[in-house]
């Protein structure tokens, strides 16, 4: 089945600790992206890949890396979580091509 | 401003009723996406336009591409469409996807 996986789908963790949230895709798409969503806000970018080891910024990407070593992986990680980053998460792709969206079913991180 | 405009933003309709949501947007664009978001959270995509019209069962999407709109329509609703739907755009070499706010559908038995 082709899809988006992302893990945890729920994370509750403290101020200052290292987290890396995983994002996966079966289909070989080439773009990948990060959106976090809150209310009031909608969903906003927060980093994007083109292909493997090339990535860019979105809207809000302070206090977020991603890394893209390899296709089907693209990992969102906070090196030092702070309470404004409580927020729900979705990994999503694409291929360049034809632009249909996949979503990962969401990550809901809080933290303390 | 808002790139993406959405409207109405919450809306509540009877089952059986007509529905439509409206998208304007302010830059130019390769493709426009309508995506559904259930309570659960988890987030479909429904459409993918870049010019006039398509239809997936009770769904229908059109666009503008010269007034820079596009109407998402519901024939027939039901409960079951009760959901929050967001139109988003697509700049194409930017990478970058630009998402309204959402408008929360709500439809009564």
């Amino acid at each position: 089945e082709a899809q988006v996986t992302q893990n945890p789908r729920y994370l509750i963790t403290v101020t200052g600790k290292k987290l890396t949230v995983t994002c996966s895709q079966n289909m070989n798409h080439e773009y990948m992206s990060w959106y976090r969503q809150d209310p009031g806000l909608g969903l906003r970018q927060i980093y994007y890949s083109m292909n493997v080891e090339v990535t860019d910024k979105g809207d809000v990407p302070e206090g977020y890396k991603v890394s893209r070593k390899e296709k089907r992986n693209f990992p969102l990680i906070l090196e030092s979580p702070s309470p404004n980053q409580t927020s729900l998460y979705f990994c999503a792709s694409t291929t360049a091509t034809n632009y249909g969206y996949t979503f990962g079913s969401g990550t809901r991180l809080t933290v303390v | 401003k808002n790139e993406v405009e959405q409207s109405p933003q919450n809306l509540t309709a009877q089952e059986g009723e007509f529905i439509t949501i409206n998208c304007s947007y302010s830059v130019g664009i390769s493709a426009l996406h309508w995506l559904q978001q259930h309570p659960g959270g988890g987030i479909v995509s429904l459409f993918m336009l870049s010019s006039g019209k398509k239809k997936h069962g009770r769904l229908i999407a059109t666009i503008n591409i010269q007034e820079k709109h596009s109407s998402l329509h519901i024939t027939a609703s039901h409960p079951r469409d009760s959901a929050v739907y967001i139109c988003a755009v697509w700049g194409g070499s930017q990478g970058n996807l630009i998402f309204g706010k959402g408008t929360k559908l709500s439809v009564k038995p």
